[in-house]
């Protein structure tokens, strides 16, 4: 069975600073990896996403993601944070394209100015 | 602007009591998926139906059932409603399966 970990609900940050949300997964097979940010009173938006190849991803709005096979981790960062990132963040897993995404409980990002 | 409406935004209903909630997904979104968000939670995968055939299926009971229709827009039914269910429904959809999906922003649903 599949599953997700986020450490940290709730991650609090300086505007400029460096954004890190941690995302550990369970996969008996070679996982395909998701974030996704959901604003108040929106559905979730895809940051970026992990299939094959390259294992530092990048995403929108200046977010990253490494995939980390020996760690079964995939945690996202971004270089300086912003006032406009603050929102929720989740991490997600799913084993073949087109089958159910597994959520993580989401994390918490609140920027102070 | 993810092109995927959800209707209504929000509805409380009573225990025991059934409910539909809709998706208009945009043209040409053959596959759509619903999920159930608890508060405080991650999504939930419901179900998933592609060209109005449910093709897969979470640990949700039988009284969560739904329809899609050749228009692009669906359905999720629940019947006997539990206060358990309260939640926020979210539809996600694409136009082929492991394509990007697009989520509306969610009907929420009080059961009292």
């Amino acid at each position: 069975a599949q599953s997700v970990t986020q450490l940290g609900s709730h991650v609090s940050v300086s505007e400029g600073a460096l954004v890190l949300l941690r995302c550990n997964y369970s996969s008996s097979v070679p996982p395909y990896l998701f974030w996704y940010v959901q604003y108040p009173n929106q559905g979730l938006q895809l940051l970026l996403k992990y299939t094959t190849g390259a294992t530092l991803v990048k995403g929108i709005n200046g977010f990253e993601a490494e995939f980390k096979k020996s760690e079964t981790s995939f945690h996202l960062t971004k270089p300086s944070a912003h006032m406009s990132d603050a929102a929720e963040y989740f991490c997600a897993v799913t084993r073949t394209a087109g089958t159910a995404l597994i959520f993580g409980k989401g994390t918490t990002l609140s920027v102070s100015s | 602007e993810t092109g995927v409406t959800q209707s209504p935004t929000h509805l409380i209903k009573t225990r025991g009591q059934q409910v539909t909630l809709r998706c208009s997904s945009q043209s040409g979104h053959n596959t759509v998926s619903w999920y159930q968000q608890a508060l405080g939670q991650g999504p939930q995968f419901i179900f998933q139906y592609y060209r109005e055939e449910e093709n897969g299926r979470g640990n949700f009971p039988p009284r969560f059932s739904g329809l899609q229709f050749p228009n692009y827009s669906s359905e999720l039914n629940v019947n006997a409603l539990e206060l358990d269910d309260s939640a926020l429904y979210l539809c996600a959809s694409s136009a082929r399966q492991g394509e990007k999906l697009f989520f509306g922003s969610g009907t929420q649903l009080s059961v009292l």
